[in-house]
């Protein structure tokens, strides 16, 4: 079974500061991909930055950038200069081969002024 | 603007009634996905659905049922509707030519009293 595990439901950051949220991710693929979407208090669903298993290169989305430790299967999402604006819950998500999609249970992001 | 609209925004109604929310994914996706979010929670999958066949079931209770028509536009029907109903429901979409990810559309938020 796939499931994926968000072990820290509330986070808080400094503004200007770096913080990393953490996800894993149980599998027996190799073939996948991994994703981190934000969601604002707004509800909107947003997608913030994706890896492709196969590559080993880690994914980087401006101020976003993920550490993807294929073995360990973890999928970090660590935010530098966090602004007050990336206060939200961002969720980890896993996709399968099938288009099959699993989601963690989220992290609350609280950006300090 | 994910590009994948849903009808309607808000939806107010009474305990043991019937509610049907729509989907339109985005151009290209044949993969619809719906996931039920109550207050404070993460995403519960539905159901996710294929070219118009069903292709896995979550956590999708017997009074609630979904189809995906020739047009690739999808339904959720929500009947005998309950208190604990009351949620935030999301369509996804997925599938498009070179993407991986899902894209939400704005969300239904289905009030019973």
């Amino acid at each position: 079974a796939q499931t994926v595990t968000q072990s820290q439901p509330e986070m808080s950051v400094q503004e200007a500061e770096t913080v990393t949220l953490s996800c894993t991710y149980d599998t027996s693929e190799s073939d996948y991909y991994l994703f981190w979407y934000k969601q604002p208090p707004s509800r909107q669903m947003i997608l913030v930055i994706r890896q492709e298993a196969y590559k080993q290169q880690n994914a980087t989305e401006n101020r976003f950038s993920v550490n993807f430790q294929k073995a360990a299967k973890s999928f970090s999402l660590k935010i530098s200069d966090s602004q007050l604006g990336d206060a939200a819950m961002y969720f980890c998500a896993y996709r399968r081969t099938g288009n099959q999609f699993y989601f963690g249970t989220g992290t609350s992001l609280t950006v300090i002024p | 603007d994910s590009g994948v609209t849903q009808t309607p925004k808000h939806l107010i109604t009474a305990t043991g009634q019937r509610v049907t929310l729509r989907c339109s994914p985005r151009s290209g996706d044949l993969s619809v996905y719906w996931y039920q979010q109550s207050l404070d929670q993460g995403l519960q999958f539905l159901i996710h659905y294929y070219n118009g066949e069903e292709r896995a079931k979550g956590n999708i209770l017997e009074r609630f049922s979904a189809q995906q028509f020739p047009d690739l536009h999808s339904e959720l029907n929500l009947s005998s509707l309950e208190l604990g109903d009351s949620a935030l429901y999301f369509c996804a979409s997925s599938g498009g030519l070179g993407f991986y990810e899902q894209y939400f559309g704005p969300g239904t938020r289905l009030t019973v009293t």
